[in-house]
């Protein structure tokens, strides 16, 4: 069954500093990935996907993650923390083809001191 | 374009009673699916339909149920509710394309039932 690991449930890091927040998958074949941001009340924000093709892709917001298939990886990556980047991160994993749904990890919680 | 909206944003219910949400997606997008959201249990996927037909049920019990209408409004209903459905559901759609490849999938807002 596919499923999605973030190891972190929780992280604080300071305003400036590099971020990377991990995901790993367990998947029968190479899936797509997904990072969405959530603020508090509020739905999911699409960050990055990655379908094919170049395995580190840029999203909004300054973010990218890099595709490890060796390491069933899909890290999101920040050179430098804003305050604003204080929310929840969520990974996800979805088909290629056919009608699954995606499964969700259960997320990582970002915040951000001065 | 206009995003994902739900209505409504905030619901308060008694046990026992039953409640619909709503969901409009993205113009253009055929499938919406439903997720609960609880601190618990995390992002639990409810259901997906597609062109008005359900084409994915994840692990809840009868008492959730939904619809998909022509237009691709969907509306999702829970019946005798419990404390324990207290949660932000919360809808997404996308393209939907029956065969080959998926696309990614655009969430709203949510709606927060709180159930006392």
């Amino acid at each position: 069954a596919q499923s999605v690991t973030q190891p972190d449930i929780h992280i604080t890091v300071s305003e400036g500093a590099s971020l990377e927040l991990r995901c790993n998958y367990s998947y029968g074949a190479t899936p797509y990935l997904f990072w969405y941001v959530q603020s508090p009340g509020q739905g999911l924000q699409l960050l990055l996907k990655y379908f094919s093709g170049d395995t580190l892709v840029q999203g909004i917001k300054g973010f990218e993650a890099e595709f490890k298939r060796s390491q069933s990886s899909f890290n999101l990556r920040k050179p430098s923390v804003h305050w604003s980047d204080a929310a929840e991160y969520f990974c996800a994993v979805g088909a290629r083809a056919g009608n699954t749904p995606l499964v969700f990890g259960k997320g990582t919680r970002l915040s951000v001191i001065a | 374009k206009a995003g994902v909206t739900q209505t409504p944003r905030y619901l308060i219910k008694t046990r026992g009673q039953q409640v619909t949400l709503s969901c409009s997606p993205i113009s253009g997008h055929r499938s919406v699916s439903w997720y609960q959201q609880t601190p618990g249990q995390g992002l639990q996927f409810l259901f997906e339909y597609f062109s008005e037909t359900q084409r994915n049920k994840g692990n809840f019990p009868g008492r959730f149920s939904g619809r998909q209408f022509s237009n691709s409004r969907s509306e999702m209903n829970v019946s005798t509710l419990e404390l324990g459905d207290s949660a932000l559901y919360l809808c997404a759609s996308s393209l939907g394309r029956r065969e080959g490849n998926n696309t990614e999938a655009f969430f709203g807002q949510g709606t927060r039932l709180t159930v006392v």
